[in-house]
């Protein structure tokens, strides 16, 4: 079975520019998920998706932040403009509808640098 | 809202020791608990959950974790470690209802000496 597949793996932008960042999920999972994960720190949730409709993303920072999972499958992240607090990693990750707690598979993730 | 803390940011053991990794979580229900293993440039591997019935759970690569309700507590343990183990270990709670989306800790980094 193939894992969460994210690209591109590593990105360095300047600041104002803008990224995207793209996630496709175990296939028949039903639930992606994007998380943040910054230099020293835990991942932090940006985004939940439940096939195409937005479950949480409180803590998105709509402002620049936007994401996309049109067809219910793959997802696509976006940061426009960019801004350097945004140095992190943003790991993907997918999850089954099933079972008491929905186990989340995680992507490599992509390593964004904004200069 | 949940919250996990790792009071341990970096911790070194030597090869063959046994090891016991930190963590403290908050949560107003019965918790969903997890345990993250991520290696250098690598996405973050399942070790082991908690979700209810025995409080000693068994996981991949030789790992047990022990929750304890009345100090909220699910620390991570292993007998013996290997130098491959070297890497950072993240907790994590899950709200377990709608969204389910998982809270971590900020991670202990293991180190293991030779």
């Amino acid at each position: 079975e193939a894992g969460v597949a994210q690209s591109p793996r590593y990105k360095i932008i300047e600041k104002r520019q803008s990224v995207a960042f793209w996630c496709n999920p175990i296939s028949g999972h039903a639930t992606l998920y994007w998380y943040q994960q910054i230099l020293g720190q835990g991942p932090k949730l940006l985004i939940q998706f439940q096939n195409n409709g937005v479950v949480d993303d409180s803590q998105l920072p709509k402002d620049r932040f936007s994401a996309e999972r049109l067809k219910g499958v793959d997802s696509t992240l976006k940061i426009q403009p960019a801004k350097l607090e945004d140095s992190a990693v943003y790991l993907c990750a997918s999850s089954l509808d099933r079972g008491p707690f929905y186990e989340q598979y995680f992507g490599p993730g992509t390593r964004l640098t904004v200069t | 809202a949940q919250s996990v803390t790792q009071p341990d940011i970096h911790i070194t053991v030597s090869e063959g020791a046994s090891l016991e990794l930190r963590c403290n979580y908050s949560y107003g229900a019965t918790p969903y608990l997890f345990w993250y293993v991520q290696s250098p440039g690598q996405g973050l591997q399942l070790l082991l959950k908690y979700f209810s019935g025995d409080t000693l759970v068994q996981g991949i690569k030789g790992f047990e974790a022990e929750f304890k309700r009345s100090q909220s507590s699910f620390n991570l343990r292993k007998p013996s470690v290997h130098w491959s183990d070297a890497a950072e270990y993240f907790c994590a709670v899950g709200a377990g209802t709608g969204r389910r989306a998982l809270t971590f800790g900020s991670g202990t980094r293991l180190q293991v000496q030779p």
